[in-house]
């Protein structure tokens, strides 16, 4: 089966400018989620859609928004960048079974975005 | 203010010992944790959970231990093998929130 992928792996970016990043789950997977990892800040949530609706969200300011299509397939859209957005985004899918205590998150490589 | 704390940056450890990795929690709704393995250039990779009702959950040379009353919870791995070296994240959950993920630990197994 394969894994969670994401696109791109590296993407070089300049203030002021919007990027979307791309995340595919694994096959039969409806949850998504997404994470955001810096030096000093570690791993931090961001939001988290499941049939195509946003159901959890972090403390991120408004500039950071995602999408979730039919297919489970999410993207994640960052506008107005900043140089502190410079980091490692991550991507999580799950299978979110009905009345299961906890959904193991299983994790894509992530994109690095660098922000000039 | 950071809800999950692991205050070792880095543990060197060596090679068929016991690594002992700590974390600590302040939001006592956290009702389950789970440990993580990230090798560089590659997404965490998950290890082992524990639910706040339990206080051991064991998988192979791995156990957690979690101490509500303390609110700390710790990861053992014994024997601590070469490939067992990368950065550790400790992670909390309360209910259907996403993960509050620890700053990690960095593992070394020395030879």
């Amino acid at each position: 089966k394969a894994g969670v992928t994401q696109t791109p792996r590296y993407l070089i970016k300049t203030r002021g400018q919007q990027v979307t990043l791309s995340c595919s789950p694994i096959s039969g997977h409806r949850s998504v989620s997404w994470y955001q990892q810096t030096p000093g800040q570690g791993l931090q949530f961001l939001f988290e859609y499941f049939s195509e609706t946003q159901r959890n969200k972090g403390n991120f300011p408004g500039r950071f928004s995602g999408r979730q299509f039919s297919n489970s397939r999410s993207e994640m859209n960052v506008s107005t960048l900043e140089l502190g957005d410079s980091a490692l985004y991550l991507c999580a899918s799950s299978l979110d079974v009905v009345e299961s205590s906890y959904n193991e998150q299983f994790f894509g490589p992530g994109t690095r975005l660098t922000v000039l | 203010d950071q809800q999950v704390k692991q205050n070792s940056p880095s543990l060197s450890v060596q090679e068929g010992r016991i690594s002992i990795l700590n974390c600590d929690y302040t939001n006592s709704m956290f009702d389950y944790f789970l440990w993580y393995k990230k090798y560089p250039a590659e997404g965490p990779t998950f290890l082992i959970s524990i639910s706040s009702i339990k206080d051991k959950n064991e998988d192979g040379r791995f156990t957690v231990f979690l101490n509500k009353s303390a609110k700390h919870l710790s990861l053992h791995i014994v024997p601590s093998q070469p490939g067992d070296s990368a950065v550790y994240f400790c992670a909390a959950k309360r209910g259907a929130d996403g993960l509050t993920f620890g700053k990690g630990t960095h593992l070394i197994i020395q030879p």
